[in-house]
């Protein structure tokens, strides 16, 4: 079965530092890819997604996240966190089959932010 | 664009009572998805339905929860009885099938509070 795995429950960072969230997912096959931002009280959101192409993809906020194939690993950067990015941040991985579509969430990651 | 509506807000209950949430996805989206969401989990599917008809339901707990889409618009999820372990944040998300976009719209949420 597929999996998708957040090593970190929580990450601190100072704001202006750079920031990466790792994810690693467990299948055969290279599935469709995203990172989505919780903020308390809120539904997920999108930051971004990789389906194929250019491993290096750009989301909204500023974030980008690297398809690395060789390591099953999908990460999201962040050059220089804001005080917004305080957040809790979910990786998630699908498969297209059959006309079915679920996507898998990983556990998250807690962002925390010092001023 | 309006996004995916849900009620209530917040529902406490105490254990063996029922209750029910109730989902109105985007307007035209065919695919609704239906996860829990533990206290330091990530999301986890209940169930998924493609216009009105189911599509998975293998993690529904089915002695206790039901869900339908009739109409294939909104959707409710019941559970009956409810269970201390059913405390949970409630999310409801839709996908404009057949469209390259495989982005997912979430709802805010209903939280349960079983007492």
């Amino acid at each position: 079965a597929q999996s998708v795995t957040q090593p970190d429950i929580h990450i601190t960072v100072s704001e202006g530092a750079s920031l990466e969230l790792r994810c690693n997912y467990s299948y055969g096959a290279t599935p469709y890819l995203f990172w989505y931002v919780q903020s308390p009280g809120q539904g997920l959101q999108l930051l971004l997604k990789y389906f194929s192409g250019d491993t290096l993809v750009q989301g909204i906020k500023g974030f980008e996240a690297e398809f690395k194939r060789s390591q099953s690993s999908f990460n999201l950067r962040k050059p220089s966190v804001h005080w917004s990015d305080a957040a809790e941040y979910f990786c998630a991985v699908a498969l297209a089959s059959g006309g079915s579509y679920i996507p898998t969430f990983g556990r998250g990651t807690s962002l925390i932010v010092h001023p | 664009e309006a996004g995916v509506a849900q009620s209530p807000r917040y529902k406490i209950i105490e254990k063996r009572q029922s209750v029910a949430f109730w989902c109105n996805p985007i307007s035209g989206h065919a695919t609704l998805y239906w996860y829990q969401q533990i206290l330091g989990q990530g999301p986890k599917l209940l169930i998924q339905f493609q216009n009105n008809g189911v599509v998975d339901d293998s993690q529904l707990p089915k002695d206790r929860f039901s869900a339908e889409r009739l109409k294939g618009v909104d959707s409710t999820l019941k559970i009956q009885p409810a269970k201390l372990e059913d405390s949970a944040v409630y999310l409801c998300a839709s996908r404009n099938t057949g469209t390259a976009d495989e982005k997912l719209f979430f709802g805010s949420g209903t939280q349960l509070s079983v007492l």
